[in-house]
């Protein structure tokens, strides 16, 4: 399986201010999967980062607000930008298995609270 | 379209058989998937199965899917209090990048 690890794992930040949060995997993977989980929600996919390219982003979702890097194949970033209450949720970082098709593994996640 | 349903709770004695259900709406799936998620904790993948599959089996859990109905369940046998979290149900799709896509959860309370 992949291991994947997050910073931060939460923090709380005030209103207007941004967040990077940086996600680590310790294989190579071509795709790196960016989701939020509201409160007492299910996940939602924000976008989809492949390296050397733009992230596609999903419906409802936009660069300005959560612009993601992917320098590298093991390695990403999401920003939540000018922070409202609304963006406290926990956001994941997801990748596909590289040993079995089909695998999809999820980071431990960060718990952001905007107060 | 994409969605995936789920019962919003289940509750069972311990060492009773759970069942959990959901059902999807795209029949281009490739993969659907089992995840378990304890409080404040991450995401688990507990299984998954091929869309070409009607069965999988692993220890205590077991994984039907019926493609013609989209409808697709996870046993877990003999369920112990540790078992108690929140399962989500997802599907894979086949175009584009492949996005996985949750249901809504159900979470399982397990009664000593």
């Amino acid at each position: 399986s992949a291991v994947i690890s997050q910073k931060p794992s939460r923090d709380i930040c005030q209103r207007g201010t941004s967040l990077t949060i940086q996600c680590q995997v310790d294989s190579q993977v071509t795709m790196m999967f960016w989701y939020r989980q509201q409160p007492g929600q299910s996940l939602t996919l924000i976008a989809t980062a492949n390296q050397g390219s733009e992230a596609t982003y999903e419906s409802g979702f936009v660069i300005d607000k959560f612009p993601i890097s992917r320098p590298n194949l093991t390695f990403s970033t999401l920003t939540v930008s000018n922070m409202s209450p609304e963006d406290s949720s926990i956001y994941l970082c997801s990748v596909e298995g590289t040993a079995n098709a089909g695998e999809q593994f999820f980071g431990p996640g960060t718990r952001l609270t905007v107060l | 379209g994409e969605d995936v349903e789920q019962s919003l709770f289940l509750s069972v004695r311990e060492g009773d058989s759970s069942v959990i259900n959901c059902t999807y709406t795209d029949s281009s799936s490739t993969y659907l998937y089992w995840y378990k998620q304890e409080p404040g904790a991450g995401l688990q993948l507990l299984t998954y199965i091929f869309s070409n599959m009607d069965m999988k089996q692993d220890q205590r859990l077991t994984v039907l899917l019926n493609k013609k109905d989209k409808h697709l369940s996870l046993r877990i046998a003999d369920t112990q209090t540790g078992d108690s979290a929140i399962y989500f149900c997802a599907e894979r799709f086949s175009g584009g990048y492949q996005k996985v896509t949750f249901g809504t959860g159900t979470k399982l309370q397990v009664i000593p």
